[in-house]
């Protein structure tokens, strides 16, 4: 297995654009992250799924943000309307239960909204 | 709420000079601690972790111990190479079960290492 992917790597919209990403978790791991990270700042927790449950979601990830897991492979997070504040880099990352639920992260999708 | 701090960057070394980028964290309860490391144009990979009080994690020449009379778990390696350069992630989680256990992490610290 070569990892934890993302499509797109880079992202350019318009303020009001809708956008969506892609995260293909390593295969066998039931557990998925989804991170965002602003400049000069660690990733912040956006939500959490287990399986196709979503589970968890942070104070962050207001109305305009929706993540899903159909089938419990890849993700998708989808950004309505998006806004300048908007950009940064979405990580995902996925873990499973024998490896210690570590976490592998993907290269990341950075989203500029201009 | 959880929180991770960690030294202000960058930081700037010469090749074979000793490393320590400090951290400490405020928690509720006993978290596990991680280093993390991101490499140019690559993703956030584990460096290292400890689960509890006195652990001391350790790989690739670098360790890091968690102190709870401190709260902190400080980087370290003896010898930093030009290939050590990267921005390095102190974080922390808490592995009860049901939880999400997801990672709460610091501002990172850039390392450049001169030959």
């Amino acid at each position: 297995d070569t990892g934890v992917s993302q499509d797109p790597r880079h992202k350019i919209t318009k303020r009001g654009q809708n956008v969506t990403f892609r995260c293909d978790p390593i295969s066998e791991h039931n557990r998925l992250y989804w991170y965002r990270q602003t400049l000069g700042q660690g990733p912040e927790f956006l939500t959490y799924f287990q399986n196709e449950a979503q589970l968890e979601k942070s104070r962050l990830l207001s109305d305009r943000f929706s993540a899903e897991r159909p089938k419990g492979s890849f993700s998708t997070l989808e950004i309505q309307r998006t806004e300048q504040g908007d950009s940064a880099m979405y990580l995902c990352a996925s873990s499973f239960k024998r490896e210690s639920y570590e976490q592998y992260f993907g290269p990341g999708t950075r989203l500029t909204v201009t | 709420g959880d929180s991770v701090t960690q030294m202000e960057g960058p930081v700037t070394l010469s090749e074979e000079a000793f490393l320590t980028i400090n951290c400490t964290y405020t928690a509720t309860g006993y978290p596990s601690l991680f280093w993390y490391v991101q490499y140019p144009g690559e993703g956030l990979q584990l460096l290292l972790k400890a689960t509890k009080a006195d652990d001391k994690g350790s790989n690739k020449g670098f360790e890091a111990t968690y102190r709870k009379e401190t709260t902190s778990f400080h980087l370290e390696k003896g010898s930093v190479q030009v290939s050590d350069s990267a921005v390095y992630f102190c974080a922390l989680s808490f592995p009860f079960s049901g939880s999400a256990r997801q990672l709460t992490f610091g501002s990172g610290t850039q390392l450049t290492v001169l030959p």
